[in-house]
């Protein structure tokens, strides 16, 4: 069985500051790690992947995430905020052997001016 | 045409109606999914289909009824829908056999009224 829990529903920071969502996972075998962004009415669009190679991934819009096996973490972040990242963000596992992604329930970013 | 292509975008239909979405994909994946996201809900996966066939059913009821002719398209059809099938319907496809990463259409927002 695999299961993700994003902490927090809801994070707000300021315009340039770091961003933080984490991301903790249950997988009874080496995982899959995915983040996921979707803006509003629109379906949801990979930003980085991770696939049992470097541990530190770099996504598009200048994200990262590193994933931490001894925590089962793989918390998404990137260094200054910008309006343009005001988005849901979706955490999601799979493994070898059942491809079928399991989601996490989102986290709302809100960006203050 | 690249990715992953949904039809209709919105939708507004009867309880009484009978209507179908439909997606598309030109990816040369061989799994595809069917998705609701409603408001302050987690993502439902509602349908796997892989290689044509369907493979996993999450107690959706009997009013949504899936269709994949091929692997390229996958269809939804509705009839007799509820006020609280309202939601925003997401298609999905990935590489069978591969580490499970979908891609994702734009998505059908459905009213009912």
């Amino acid at each position: 069985a695999q299961s993700v829990t994003q902490l927090g529903s809801h994070v707000s920071v300021s315009e340039g500051a770091l961003v933080l969502l984490r991301c903790n996972y249950s997988s009874s075998v080496p995982p899959y790690l995915f983040w996921y962004v979707q803006y509003p009415n629109q379906g949801l669009q990979l930003l980085l992947k991770y696939t049992s190679a470097a541990t530190l991934v770099k996504g598009i819009n200048g994200f990262e995430a590193e994933f931490k096996k001894s925590e089962t973490s793989f918390h998404l972040t990137k260094p200054s905020a910008h309006m343009s990242d005001a988005a849901e963000y979706f955490c999601a596992v799979s493994n070898f052997g059942n491809e079928k992604l399991t989601f996490g329930t989102g986290t709302r970013l809100t960006i203050i001016p | 045409e690249t990715g992953v292509t949904q039809t209709p975008r919105h939708l507004v239909m009867g309880m009484t109606n009978k209507k179908s979405l439909k997606c598309e994909q030109h990816l040369g994946h061989n799994a595809m999914y069917w998705y609701k996201q409603s408001a302050k809900k987690p993502l439902e996966l509602m349908f796997v289909y892989n290689f044509k066939e369907q493979t996993e059913n999450n107690s959706v009821p009997s009013r949504f009824s899936p269709e994949c002719p091929n692997s390229s398209h996958l269809f939804l059809h509705l009839h007799t829908l509820q006020p609280e099938d309202s939601a925003l319907y997401l298609c999905a496809s990935s590489q069978d056999r591969g580490i499970g990463e979908a891609f994702f259409g734009q998505g059908s927002r459905l009213t009912v009224v």
